[in-house]
């Protein structure tokens, strides 16, 4: 069956620091990958979208990897603030869309 | 942006519930999710144009329509203790040159089901 699993349900690091997520999938085939942020009580907002041809997307102090060999997705919050703090999910898109459990990032000062 | 009303909703057992969603304007599909406590959104079903245009594992007694003033509603019958959870609604405009663009979510709809 279609697995999705990111990496831990909680990450914990120091403000300065890079963050990095990890959203792995099984007998998926996915057109492109999405990252979302997720904040208490509020709809998931989106970040990134990466598609089957692409390897690495930035903008600004994210970047996302795409590999679809290793069926992994790399998720890298660089100079990591306290604002970072929120669940981070990834989805999985083609004909429908699958969202992992998400990552909780919390971003000590 | 997106809106979804109500904000919070209770019913009981048996009952029947529709959530309502208005996309953002000028997008042309819109899905509607389910999110559990601690879980990702699982994906309910795709409206392009007015007509279905994908299905996730869901029932049928959960059943939806878009309107063409950008509105679209989640409608749910006879309503189960495990139906309880965030529903949330996202927009996009899908069918340009560059296929799959990102989705705008509402903050979502908490129902309760008792």
């Amino acid at each position: 069956s279609q697995k999705i699993e990111q990496n831990s349900e909680a990450l914990n690091i120091q403000e300065g620091k890079t963050a990095t997520l990890t959203c792995n999938y099984t007998n998926y085939s996915p057109a492109y990958l999405q990252w979302y942020r997720q904040d208490p009580g509020r709809g998931p907002v989106f970040l990134l979208l990466i598609r089957e041809n692409e390897k690495e997307k930035r903008k600004e102090r994210l970047k996302v990897t795409f590999d679809t060999t290793l069926k992994q997705s790399l998720f890298h919050i660089t100079a990591s603030q306290p604002a970072d703090s929120a669940t981070y999910l990834c989805a999985l898109g083609g004909d429908d869309m699958r969202f992992g459990a998400g990552t909780r990032l919390t971003v000590k000062p | 942006g997106v809106t979804q009303s109500p904000t919070h909703l209770i019913k009981t057992r048996g009952q029947q519930v529709t959530l309502r969603c208005s996309s953002q304007s000028g997008h042309n599909t819109v899905s509607w999710y389910q999110q559990a406590l601690g879980q990702g959104p699982q994906f309910i079903f795709q409206y392009y144009r007015e007509e279905e245009n994908g299905r996730g594992n869901f029932p049928p007694r959960f059943s939806g329509l878009q309107f063409p003033n950008d509105s679209s509603e989640l409608n749910v019958n006879a309503l189960e203790l495990d139906d309880s959870a965030l529903y949330l609604c996202a927009s996009s405009q899908e069918g340009g040159i560059q296929p799959y663009n990102e989705q705008f979510f509402g903050p979502g709809t908490r129902l309760t089901v008792l």
